[in-house]
């Protein structure tokens, strides 16, 4: 089993700055199967990042993944109120198809 | 507009069984797999398993669940099923279908099982 593991645990940031979000992964990840959902509270999780870097559809060009095997990366850009959540990352490429800890980002 | 759309919040007792469906509608339910997913209290997300609405036989359980879970489709009701037994505390969560395409695109609005004596 892959175990994803995301860092930081907890991000403080305020609205207008940078975040960046990591996920580490235990073996490598095939053909970068590696997808990043957004869940705030109290809702099901939203698709933001499927194949490592592509954009889901509607998903804002501030959201944007990389990385590929063990090392990928969510970044947001320029951050929004709305951008405040739970994120988790996901592969997809071995069964079974494990999410990461989560990262909560939050308002400084 | 594609939505899944699950059953109500269910209270169960230890050892019992529940069934979770999940009603999708605008797409074509056969052409695509459905993912269940739960979420204990203040816990992160956790895959059970998926199915394939096409072939109803065609399933990939979390190791974790096998023996005690089943998952389902009826294709004359876009409807598909989450069935587990042995039902003990640490099955309390929300429990979350998704139309798969290999990733989870569209979700449903999650199902909250209670597992208490």
């Amino acid at each position: 089993e892959i175990v994803l593991t995301q860092s930081p645990g907890t991000l403080s940031l305020s609205p207008g700055e940078g975040a960046t979000l990591s996920c580490r992964a235990s073996q490598s990840v095939s053909s970068t199967y590696l997808a990043w959902y957004q869940q705030k509270l109290g809702q099901a999780p939203r698709l933001l990042i499927y194949g490592a870097s592509n954009r889901a559809t509607g998903i804002p060009d501030r959201f944007s993944g990389s990385g590929s095997e063990t090392d990928f990366t969510l970044t947001i850009s320029r951050l929004e109120p709305e951008d405040f959540a739970v994120y988790y990352c996901q592969q997809y490429g071995s069964s079974p198809y494990t999410f990461g800890q989560g990262t909560k980002l939050e308002i400084e | 507009q594609v939505q899944l759309v699950q059953s109500g919040a269910a209270v169960k007792r230890p050892g019992a069984s529940v069934r979770v469906s999940c009603k999708a509608s605008g797409y074509t339910f056969s052409n695509y797999g459905i993912t269940w997913v739960r979420q204990a209290p203040g816990q992160g997300l956790e895959w059970m398993g998926w199915i394939s609405s096409a072939h109803n036989t065609k399933t990939n359980y979390a190791q974790k669940f096998q023996g005690r879970v089943t998952m389902t489709t009826d294709t004359s009701t876009d409807t598909a099923y989450m069935d587990l037994t042995s039902l003990s505390s640490d099955d309390t969560a929300v429990y979350y279908c998704g139309r798969d395409v290999a990733i989870i695109d569209f979700w449903g609005q999650g199902t909250l099982v209670t597992v208490s004596s």
